[in-house]
């Protein structure tokens, strides 16, 4: 049964680069399927982040595509999020997910635990 | 502003059948099937409910259906128990160029 666990620092500093990395376990990122990362500031909405295949192709969300870079580690099954220059409007439960086989926009299930990262001096 | 608009918050009675909007553009759901449903209880991650407009992944309960009218999608769940009560989130693929987007999000409080 897939799992998913986010890992990164709790607290960023403003301007400063958010990272964080998804551990994927009972299976292999090399499987076919799309890996995510979905974002949730407190009290509201989801937003999509950007989606990653295990050859490394990516897509992002238009929105923070200047800032973002998403990698993957076929070797240790991780896929990594970095973004730069964050601010308050950064802060929020980040989540990883496996994404759907067919389309890097599509559907994800299951999710990470999510880990909660703020922007804070 | 969220890209796809859903109602604030819908409820209902146990036993009952309520039904929660998705209303997006030509751009969006009014094109693609790759519209999705997921449920959020407090303090949880989202569950994935319903993928492709209308099917259910293994897991979710036969109680919730997914359909698509033009530009709206709708999910409804028949037979209500309090365990249903969450908020419930539409994404849909877009051919704009963020890909991907949410609904703002219902929340489903069961009476």
């Amino acid at each position: 049964q897939v799992h998913l666990q986010e890992s990164g620092p709790g607290l960023v500093k403003p301007s400063e680069t958010l990272s964080l990395t998804c551990t994927v376990s009972g299976h292999s990122i090399f499987s076919g399927y799309y890996w995510g990362w979905i974002r949730q500031p407190p009290g509201k909405g989801l937003e999509w982040i950007g989606t990653i295949y295990h050859s490394g192709t990516t897509y992002y969300n238009s929105s923070l595509k200047s800032r973002l870079t998403i990698s993957v580690d076929t070797s240790k099954n991780q896929f990594s999020l970095k973004l730069t220059s964050v601010t308050a409007a950064d802060t929020a439960m980040y989540y990883c997910a496996r994404g759907s086989s067919t389309s890097a926009a599509n559907w994800f299930d299951p999710w990470g635990q999510g880990t909660l990262v703020t922007v804070s001096s | 502003q969220s890209a796809l608009a859903q109602p604030a918050s819908v409820s209902g009675s146990p036993g009952q059948s309520i039904t929660i909007s998705c209303t997006g553009t030509n751009s969006d759901v009014g094109t693609y099937d790759y519209v999705s449903w997921y449920q959020q209880r407090p303090g949880k991650a989202p569950k994935l409910m319903i993928y492709d407009v209308s099917n259910r992944p293994s897991g979710a309960s036969n109680r919730f259906s997914g359909s698509k009218s033009g530009n709206t999608a709708s999910l409804t769940i028949s037979g209500l128990q309090a365990e249903d009560e969450a908020d419930y989130y539409c994404s849909s693929s877009t051919s704009r160029s963020t890909l991907l987007v949410f609904g703002g999000g219902t929340k489903l409080t069961v009476l």
